[in-house]
């Protein structure tokens, strides 16, 4: 059974750094590019990048380039995303997601919960 | 890049009826790079529709997707009470590479 089990929700201060991760089983992990989407509180679904885990090929959304950092370690299959400096509008539930053989996202996290408050 | 518009915003039905839900592109989307989200409170989405018409596994039939060029269509053609949810439609192109609708919102009447 695929599976993508991300780590527990978040609390953080402004300025603080985070890394959340997305473990995959069930499936060949190396083979599927893994996608990170944010979801603010009440708001609508935002891509923010997409990683293939076999050789860490990376692309972002314009809008999170260079505001977040997408990573994975094939050997233990988990995809991460990570943050230097957080801000109180980085309060959001992050998804993890695996593109199918077509740019469509067919299995998801649970999500993971991250709020950032003083 | 490509903003996808969806409309209504809320559609109020009631079970048993048929759903219409609009997905128009600024730009023309390839069918094969359009697809149909499903997301209930507290739950994560799931994919219901890809390549604009194709049931992904699980997916009821009661469910389809129609359309081409800039504008896709989600059918839902007899409400189930665990229908009412919020639905996006989601593009590959250009950058950024993917994405989404802001959602419709499919509520009981």
């Amino acid at each position: 059974e695929v599976q993508l089990v991300q780590s527990g929700a978040e609390v953080k201060k402004p300025g603080e750094s985070l890394k959340i991760s997305c473990k995959g089983s069930g499936y060949s992990f190396t083979n599927y590019w893994i996608g990170w989407v944010r979801q603010m509180p009440g708001k609508g679904l935002e891509w923010m990048g997409i990683i293939y885990p076999s050789d860490s090929d990376t692309r972002y959304s314009p809008s999170f380039q260079g505001q977040v950092t997408i990573s994975a370690d094939k050997s233990i299959s988990t995809a991460y995303l990570q943050w230097s400096s957080l801000k109180a509008s980085d309060t959001a539930m992050y998804y993890c997601a695996r593109q199918e053989r077509g740019p469509w996202f067919d299995y998801w996290g649970q999500g993971t919960l991250v709020t950032v408050s003083s | 890049e490509i903003v996808l518009t969806q409309s209504p915003g809320t559609l109020s039905l009631s079970p048993g009826e048929r759903a219409t839900l609009s997905c128009r592109a600024s730009q023309s989307v390839s069918r094969s790079y359009l697809a149909w989200y499903q997301q209930k409170p507290g739950q994560a989405p799931r994919l219901l529709i890809y390549g604009a018409s194709s049931r992904a596994t699980g997916i009821p039939d009661r469910f389809s997707g129609s359309g081409s060029g800039t504008d896709f269509t989600l059918t839902i053609s007899r409400l189930e009470p665990e229908d009412f949810a919020l639905y996006y439609c989601q593009q590959y192109g250009n950058s950024p590479m993917y994405s989404f609708g802001q959602g419709t919102k499919l509520e009981i009447k």
